[in-house]
């Protein structure tokens, strides 16, 4: 079966510029989690969606958000970019609301921001 | 808040050498604890699991026991392969569940031949 597909992999932006992320979770899956990985700060939390609601939420700013779609999908969008965006995000999903820790990732999409 | 802490890298071995990576947390409760591997170009992968005191997760080799009295669960491996380079994170998740994974900060292991 086909495992978790983040698109796109990679891209660049600017300051100033927004972005939006798709991740295709691994079929019957209705949670969907996000992460950030950085170099220096690992991996953050970012939210995590089941069944269409967001469930929890790290801490950062209002221009991280996201939604998750009747069919699992899930899209995380990023606007006014900063340096400090640039980073690995990760896509992982999970058949019930993450219970059981165990999460299924993607390659992830890898953002540089200039 | 809960927290997960591992040690520092890099962390270089030679091929069929010993391998621990440490590894503790603070939590209230009992959570359930994990570690994931992560390949050079790929996402996370479980590796191995425990979800109470003294239970031993295992798998490809590696083993971790969950130790509720140190607070740890060490990462280890008698002998290691080049195969076996990648980045680990140790990981938990609170006894309620209703919270996400917990990460620590991950620790680079490169193996050479």
């Amino acid at each position: 079966k086909a495992g978790v597909t983040q698109t796109p992999r990679y891209l660049i932006k600017t300051r100033g510029q927004q972005v939006t992320l798709s991740c295709s979770p691994i079929s019957g899956h209705r949670s969907v989690s996000w992460y950030q990985q950085t170099p220096g700060q690992g991996l953050q939390f970012l939210f995590e969606y089941f069944s269409e609601t967001q469930r929890n939420k790290g801490n950062f700013p209002g221009r991280f958000s996201g939604r998750q779609f009747s069919n699992s999908r899930s899209e995380m969008n990023v606007s006014t970019l900063e340096l400090g965006d640039s980073a690995l995000y990760l896509c992982a999903s999970s058949f019930g609301q993450g219970v059981s820790g165990e999460l299924f990732f993607g390659e992830g999409s890898r953002l540089t921001v200039l | 808040g809960d927290s997960v802490t591992q040690m520092e890298g890099p962390v270089t071995l030679s091929e069929e050498a010993f391998l621990t990576i440490n590894c503790t947390y603070t939590a209230t409760g009992y959570p359930s604890l994990f570690w994931y591997v992560q390949y050079p170009g790929e996402g996370l992968q479980l590796l191995l699991k425990a979800t109470k005191a003294d239970d031993k997760g295992s798998n490809k080799g590696f083993e971790a026991t969950y130790r509720k009295e140190t607070t740890s669960f060490h990462l280890e491996k008698g002998s290691v392969q080049v195969s076996d380079s990648a980045v680990y994170f140790c990981a938990l998740i609170p006894y309620s569940g209703n919270t996400p994974l917990v990460f620590g900060k991950g620790t680079r292991l490169s193996v050479i031949a």
